[in-house]
């Protein structure tokens, strides 16, 4: 494929499920980022993935976020115990560079808790 | 930490008009700074960027933005809109040197009317 793709499109869910989003990068691409855009919060960054490295979590809101990587590829970003709150669009970005080079955005996961 | 600040959530303008958005910036170190673009309905696209160089750097699409150091600015002009330049708009920052993970303003939404 030639660009991100994320699945599923749309997520719907009761509040108290666990949900696992997928992110699948452009090939190649080392540097992985997750996003969440959001009405009240608008764009922010959640975690980021270089490599074989430890991953910056610092922008996860709770411990019900977690996140990872296998293979140096694939994401999954799974939420624990949702809440209404986590209702969001979850975007994921690859980049081949980590300094400077640009994020190439998948088409985002609209999460849904009821 | 950095910040981004964009002062317009939402712009109005006739079509053929020049339009500019506003951004401004606060960080302690030195920033990469970027204009990223949202359509309806699609996923975030990189518009242009300012790593070095020049402070004006242009799109394919006629839009530019100048980075002013001393104002801590990164406005984005267009001399002429279409209708198709309607879109959400979002300014981001990420630290020289560092990984570059992104921070967001709040966007603001350009509508071009006929």
């Amino acid at each position: 494929g030639a660009g991100v793709s994320q699945s599923p499109s749309n997520k719907v869910t009761e509040k108290g499920k666990d949900v696992e989003l997928r992110c699948d990068p452009i090939s190649g691409h080392t540097a992985l980022y997750w996003y969440r855009q959001s009405l009240g919060q608008g764009l922010e960054f959640l975690i980021y993935f270089q490599g074989n490295s430890a991953p910056d979590k610092s922008g996860l809101p709770s411990d019900r976020f977690s996140a990872e990587r296998t293979g140096g590829s694939v994401s999954t970003l799974t939420i624990q115990r949702t809440q209404q709150e986590d209702s969001a669009v979850y975007l994921c970005a690859s980049s081949l560079a980590p300094t400077g080079g640009q994020q190439f955005f998948g088409p985002g996961t609209r999460l849904t808790v009821l | 930490a950095q910040s981004v600040t964009q002062l317009d959530s939402q712009v109005p303008v006739f079509e053929e008009a020049p339009v500019e958005l506003r951004c401004n910036y606060s960080s302690s170190v030195s920033v990469y700074l970027f204009w990223y673009v949202q359509y309806p309905n699609q996923g975030l696209q990189l518009l242009l960027k300012y790593l070095s160089g020049s402070t004006l750097v242009e799109s394919i699409n006629g839009f530019e933005a100048e980075f002013n150091k001393s104002q801590t600015s990164f406005h984005l002009r267009k001399p002429s809109v279409h209708i198709s330049d309607t879109a959400e708009y979002f300014c981001a920052v990420t630290r020289v040197g560092g990984y570059n993970k992104l921070i967001f303003g709040a966007g603001t939404r350009l509508a071009v009317h006929p």
